[in-house]
């Protein structure tokens, strides 16, 4: 198995553009998780999904916020518009049902918005 | 409010001796326990977890130790190495929702 699959590693872009990305987990993992790992906050869970349903978005910061799961096997998240405090590194990990939370975390994209 | 902490941001040791990390929560209702370590520029791995029905739990040269009363853990290297150096994070999980702590850089020096 190639692991949880991120996409793109880096994203420059400007203040106002839209900006997603994109996971692969892990086959048959039934949680998918969105961090956001910055160095005033560590690493912060943003929303989750069990069997592509969301089920907790409480971490997502606001509206300009926003995730999907379509299928087992692809998720998004999506910020419009972008802005300069949205530059972080941002993980997405999946794990098997029952075992709580041992995650497979992605290598993360590493976002900068200027 | 941040439900999982580690107080301390870095902690420097010498090769061979213990490294000792340590983490605080303050939901009783966290029943699973995890260090996570992490690289520069790779996500976090998983290292050891511990249920809270037990208070120690060892994986070779790491242990994890548990204390509920004080809602305490803490993750000893023994001894540590070199390529021990990185980001230690501590997570706890309840109801299939982990939460991490800030992390704590360890630096182990030749």
């Amino acid at each position: 198995d190639a692991g949880v699959i991120q996409s793109p590693r880096h994203e420059v872009t400007e203040m106002g553009q839209e900006v997603t990305l994109r996971c692969k987990p892990i086959s048959g993992h039934d949680y998918l998780f969105w961090y956001r790992q910055t160095m005033m906050r560590g690493l912060e869970l943003l929303i989750y999904f069990n069997n592509n349903v969301p089920i907790d978005d409480s971490g997502m910061p606001e509206d300009r916020f926003s995730a999907k799961m379509p299928n087992a096997s692809f998720s998004t998240l999506k910020i419009q518009p972008s802005e300069p405090r949205d530059s972080a590194v941002y993980f997405c990990a999946s794990s098997l049902s029952k075992v709580s939370g041992r995650s497979v975390f992605g290598p993360g994209t590493r976002l900068t918005v200027l | 409010d941040q439900q999982v902490k580690q107080n301390s941001p870095s902690l420097s040791v010498q090769e061979g001796r213990i490294s000792i990390l340590n983490c605080d929560y303050t939901n009783s209702m966290f029943d699973y326990f995890l260090w996570y370590k992490k690289y520069p520029a790779e996500g976090p791995t998983f290292l050891i977890s511990i249920s809270s029905i037990k208070d120690k739990n060892e994986d070779g040269r790491f242990t994890v130790f548990l204390n509920k009363s004080a809602k305490h853990l803490s993750l000893h290297i023994v001894p540590s190495q070199p390529g021990d150096s990185a980001v230690y994070f501590c997570a706890a999980s309840a109801h299939d929702k982990v939460i991490f702590g800030p992390g704590t850089s360890l630096s182990v020096i030749p």
